[in-house]
């Protein structure tokens, strides 16, 4: 069975510049969830999504980040304008019953 | 608002001996879930565990087992005879159980020496 899949694995862009992050979840499951790691703030969830409706953006830091679930397998994470800050893995998760089922992340770099 | 703390930062130890990684969680749900994932050095988080809060048997899986004490607002989780590709970070993590928000720990280090 397919995991979560995540695009681009690693991406690398100069401040300024949109960056859009994209996420497939596993088929069949109704939750979506974008978290960003960072060494000094760890996981931090930014948004998630219940049958592609947003729940609870309160994590996502600025107007400069929107996210979108237009339909069930797919969702888009968006930063415009990125600033050097912004730099970090980006994980997408989704989930059915509760547990949350990782992609292998976006690692983004803002110089 | 929900809180998960996991006072370890980091513990190294050598290869067969057991090693219990602590969480300590905050909540005022009445009902809620609790989890453990791994992240190795590759970078993937990984699903372990997930236990109800109002299910407070422990369970063993191989060689892993998870301690969940309601009284203590805790939920350990213990290796015994770790090996090398123990050595990841562990995270500990809350929700209030339904579609909601799933609340991560700062994590735990473990290192496991040959």
């Amino acid at each position: 069975d397919a995991g979560v899949i995540q695009s681009p694995r690693h991406e690398v862009t100069e401040m300024g510049q949109e960056v859009t992050l994209r996420c497939k979840p596993i088929s069949g499951h109704n939750s979506l969830f974008w978290y960003r790691q960072t060494m000094m703030r760890g996981l931090e969830l930014l948004i998630y999504f219940n049958n592609n409706v947003p729940i609870d953006d309160s994590g996502m830091p600025e107007d400069r980040f929107s996210a979108k679930m237009p339909n069930a397998s797919f969702s888009t994470l968006k930063i415009q304008p990125s600033e050097p800050r912004d730099s970090a893995v980006y994980f997408c998760a989704s989930s059915l019953t509760g547990e949350l089922f990782f992609g292998e992340g976006s690692r983004l770099t803002v110089l | 608002a929900q809180k998960v703390t996991q006072a370890q930062t980091e513990i190294s130890v050598v290869e067969k001996e057991d090693v219990t990684l602590d969480c300590v969680y905050e909540t005022r749900d009445t009902t809620y879930y609790l989890f453990w994932y791994k992240q190795p050095p590759s970078g993937e988080l990984v699903f372990l565990i997930r236990r109800n809060s109002f299910d407070e048997q422990n369970e063993i899986s191989g060689r892993y087992s998870w301690n969940f004490q309601k009284s203590t607002s805790s939920f350990n989780f213990t290796i015994t005879a770790s090996q090398v590709v123990d050595s990841a970070v562990y995270f500990c993590a809350h929700s209030p159980g339904g579609y909601q928000k799933v609340t991560f720990g700062t994590g735990t280090k473990l290192q496991v020496i040959p």
